[in-house]
């Protein structure tokens, strides 16, 4: 199992471009998340999906947007980047029937906005 | 609406000595509570959790915390600490919306 994995680790982009980040899952999780961590902060919840086709926004949406097309897959896109999105970004899954189901974390990607 | 303060953002402590992070929560529902522990360039991982039953639970490499309600409070400890341990420590708090409450994490630096 590789359990939560993210691609890219690294990206640079300049203000106004566009990406996309990808997470997939293989442990049949039906809850997925996006955070993002900035130093002092925390991790701060941006979107989240309780299944296939649903998403949700969190504490800190504005500028995202996400997609969950496939149970395995959460992606979350940035359409006109600005340096206030410089961050750590960490995807998560949970089993989620309830709210102590433990969430398991990505590795992360590291984005810089220039 | 819930919340997670924790009350150190770094914490450094010398190899063998004990340590002590402070998490201190507020929530209008029952609350599940959690650890969890971020090594340089990695994801989080579970660390402990409290979930009900005993007030103190412990993980498998020597860390416990105790849950205290009237406190509010969910602070862990370590007798003695290992150069291993340096990593930040993120306490988190869940209620009925199944979302994660993040406290904004202590950095724990063991020293030689």
């Amino acid at each position: 199992n590789a359990g939560v994995t993210q691609t890219p680790k690294f990206r640079v982009l300049k203000t106004g471009q566009s990406m996309t980040l990808l997470c997939a899952q293989d442990m049949n999780h039906e809850y997925m998340y996006w955070y993002r961590q900035d130093p002092g902060m925390g991790l701060r919840l941006i979107h989240y999906s309780v299944g296939e086709g649903t998403t949700a926004k969190g504490e800190v949406p504005d500028g995202y947007n996400v997609s969950r097309l496939k149970k395995q897959n959460f992606l979350l896109g940035l359409e006109s980047a600005a340096p206030s999105q410089t961050s750590v970004y960490f995807c998560a899954s949970s089993l989620g029937q309830n709210s102590y189901n433990e969430q398991f974390f990505g590795p992360g990607t590291r984005l810089t906005v220039l | 609406a819930q919340s997670v303060t924790q009350l150190d953002s770094q914490v450094p402590v010398f190899e063998e000595a004990p340590v002590e992070l402070r998490c201190n929560y507020s929530s209008s529902v029952s609350v599940y509570l959690f650890w969890y522990v971020q090594y340089p360039n990695q994801g989080l991982q579970l660390l402990l959790k409290y979930l009900s039953g005993s007030t103190l639970v412990e993980s498998i490499n020597g860390f416990e915390a105790e849950f205290n309600k009237s406190q509010t409070s969910f602070h862990l400890r370590k007798p003695s600490v290992h150069i291993s341990d340096t990593a930040e420590y993120f306490c988190a708090v869940s209620g009925s919306a199944r979302q994660l409450t993040f406290g904004s994490g202590t950095q724990l630096t063991v020293l030689p």
